[in-house]
């Protein structure tokens, strides 16, 4: 069984710039969802995807947004990058229904100057 | 709004000590997770309490769950270096949203 596969693994980006982040889910899993870490602070959620729909989004602007492909694969792609978008991304997948909670990726360690 | 705290935020202590964390929510909910974090890696998953007076134990660390009182504590026994990381728990939003909520993570440093 593979786990989630996040990539890259670290980006340096200038503010202003776009970045897209990419995720590959868990075999087996059909909703992913994408978090943000600062520095020092516990993961918020951005949005999950469900069957290649937005599921429900957290309190981020729409310069953040994603996709899911019909693999489950996703990405997150954020526009005009801000210094406060430094970030570790996690992605996650989990299966619809099931309650074991999510499967993290080991994360994109995004840097704005 | 759902909000999760942690206490203590930083722990440090020494190695066969026992301490226990805590994890205050503010809404009804039956699903908590704990996480460990290590620096610079991702989270991995430590236990899943899915009903009130749950109880989950591996190794030196046993988790509980009371909804009643919106509380849930990580128990560390006899504590070892290794267990330095920062734990995190997370409460689902809304009954299967899978929006986690985190609280603000307990850095644990585990002193030889």
């Amino acid at each position: 069984e593979t786990g989630v596969t996040q990539s890259p693994t670290h980006l340096i980006k200038t503010r202003g710039q776009q970045v897209t982040l990419r995720c590959s889910s868990q075999s087996g899993h059909n909703t992913v969802s994408w978090y943000q870490q600062a520095l020092g602070q516990g993961p918020q959620f951005i949005f999950q995807y469900y069957r290649e729909e937005e599921n429900g989004r957290g309190n981020f602007p729409p310069r953040f947004s994603g996709l899911q492909f019909p693999n489950y694969s996703s990405e997150l792609n954020v526009n005009a990058l801000e210094l406060d978008d430094s970030a570790l991304y996690l992605c996650a997948s989990s299966l619809a229904g099931q309650v074991y909670g999510y499967t993290f990726g080991s994360g994109t360690r995004l840097t704005v100057v | 709004e759902l909000k999760v705290e942690q206490n203590p935020l930083f722990l440090s202590m020494q190695e066969g000590k026992n301490y226990t964390i805590y994890c205050n929510y503010s809404t009804t909910s039956d699903r908590l997770y704990w996480y460990r974090q290590d620096p610079g890696k991702s989270l991995e998953s430590l236990f899943v309490l899915l009903s009130n007076g749950a109880v989950k134990q591996e190794g030196r660390l046993m988790a509980s769950l009371d909804t009643k009182a919106r509380l849930s504590t990580l128990h560390i026994t006899a504590a070892v270096h290794d267990l330095s990381a920062t734990y995190f728990c997370a409460v689902e939003g809304s009954r299967g949203t899978y929006k986690y909520i985190f609280g603000t993570g307990t850095r644990l440093k585990v002193l030889a």
